[in-house]
């Protein structure tokens, strides 16, 4: 079956720190790939996604590539902010299905 | 604003009491699904629906039920609560399969079972 695995935080960071959370996957077929964030208190939100190998999905800062040969996704930013503190699930969703497959989630703490 | 809205976003109950945790959407999602989060645990499908009509279990279903009449609204019962049932109940939908079908969550209904 499909599974995504994450490394386990917390993941502490000082404002300003490079970002590396880890994500690899398991799946039949060709899955879509995604990153959610969930801040404190709130429901989950679409961070990033990709559709197929060597895409890069980017946004607010952040980037992740779909790499195929090494069944990874990781997320990383460059410059994390204390507004950046909160949970990261990395998510696939196999091609044809409604049902996605979630991480863990990895919490992130960003310290002024 | 569209979206997905859950109610209420917090409940205390006793043992043995039931309740119904609501969820509408107006995107004219096909699919809509419940999840329990828990520390440690990361989300567990509870149950999910395909279309109106159409309901299914998933991981965690027992203790819970669903029903989904309309493509709007996807309420989850609780029969007669536990204290293993404490947790943070999301709501969450999709439009159909094909593409990247990115879920959009509500915020989340938080339950204490005592």
């Amino acid at each position: 079956g499909n599974s995504v695995t994450q490394m386990e935080g917390p993941v502490t960071l000082s404002e300003e720190a490079f970002l590396t959370i880890n994500c690899t996957y398991t799946a039949t077929g060709y899955p879509s790939l995604f990153w959610y964030v969930q801040y404190p208190g709130e429901g989950l939100q679409l961070l990033l996604k990709a559709t197929k190998a060597d895409d890069k999905g980017s946004n607010k800062g952040f980037e992740a590539t779909y790499r195929k040969e090494t069944t990874s996704f990781h997320l990383e930013k460059g410059s994390v902010q204390v507004s950046d503190s909160a949970v990261y699930f990395c998510a696939l969703m196999a091609g044809g299905s409604y049902i996605p497959t979630f991480g863990r989630g990895t919490s992130l703490i960003v310290h002024p | 604003n569209a979206g997905v809205t859950q109610t209420p976003k917090f409940q205390v109950l006793k043992t043995g009491q039931s309740m119904t945790l609501q969820c509408a959407q107006d995107m004219n999602h096909e699919y809509m699904s419940w999840y329990r989060q828990d520390p440690g645990m990361g989300l567990r499908l509870i149950h999910y629906s395909v279309g109106a009509g159409i309901t299914d279990q998933g991981e965690v279903p027992n203790g819970y039920n669903v029903s989904r009449s309309t493509t709007e609204d996807f309420p989850l019962r609780l029969l007669s609560a536990a204290p293993s049932q404490t947790s943070v109940y999301f709501c969450a939908s999709s439009p159909p399969p094909g593409g990247a079908n990115v879920l959009t969550f509500g915020a989340g209904s938080r339950l204490t079972v005592l």
